[in-house]
């Protein structure tokens, strides 16, 4: 069945740093990607989606490329801020006809941004 | 506030005791999901509705699980005789798919969840 892979954390930077969380996944079809970010205490929150090979989806300094080729969707920040501090998470939703739009996520990734 | 919104937030009970979660989706969105993530996990789907219709259930939710969307707008989770691995947070999303186009990718937006804790 379809899955999700993300890599494994938590992953402790300094602000400024530059940020990659490596996300991979397996699915028929052409799926939809998905990244979201969970706050201390708070929901689940979209970040950004990309719904076609080679879209780039971007927000608040975030991106993250739907690489078909490699089955991946990586997510970049430039510089990360204490902010930025999180559990992200990235997900895959089926596309096409009969699908239930159903999310199958990753297991999540812990951001730690240190002064 | 226009966002989803669940009820209760946290939840205690004791084994064996019967629960119910509700669910009041972004007004107009006619998908409506239910999802639940226990710790270090990320989310797993359990049912969906499109409207007042149960699409889809997953093998996780067994026959003490049951939810219901009466008139396509709020849900409630029911789950019966609760067990210790019942605990988790359960998750509620709600998404609009245009009604030309019911196979398109929806973008679902989350409430903030229910911590249920059987002791």
């Amino acid at each position: 069945g379809d899955s999700v892979t993300q890599m494994e954390g938590p992953v402790t930077l300094s602000e400024e740093a530059f940020l990659t969380i490596n996300c991979t996944y397996t699915a028929t079809g052409y799926p939809s990607l998905f990244w979201y970010v969970q706050y201390p205490g708070e929901g689940l929150q979209l970040l950004l989606k990309a719904t076609k090979a080679d879209d780039k989806g971007s927000n608040k300094g975030f991106e993250a490329t739907y690489r078909k080729e490699t089955t991946s969707f990586h997510l970049e920040k430039g510089s990360v801020q204490v902010s930025d501090s999180a559990v992200y998470f990235c997900a895959l939703s089926s596309s096409g006809t009969g699908n239930t739009g159903k999310l199958i996520f990753g297991q999540g990734t812990t951001l730690q941004v240190k002064p | 506030d226009t966002g989803v919104s669940q009820d209760p937030r946290h939840k205690i009970t004791k084994r064996g005791q019967n629960v119910t979660f509700r669910c009041d989706p972004i007004s107009e969105h006619n998908r409506l999901y239910w999802y639940r993530q226990t710790l270090g996990q990320g989310p797993e789907f359990l049912t969906y509705f499109q409207n007042e219709a149960q699409l889809e259930k997953s093998r996780l939710l067994s026959d003490r699980f049951s939810a219901e969307r009466p008139k396509g707008s709020f849900s409630t989770l029911e789950i019966q005789r609760t067990e210790q691995g019942d605990s988790a947070m359960y998750l509620c999303a709600s998404s609009l798919v245009s009604g030309g186009d019911l196979f398109s990718t929806d973008t679902q937006y989350f409430g903030p969840g229910t911590r249920l804790t059987v002791l």
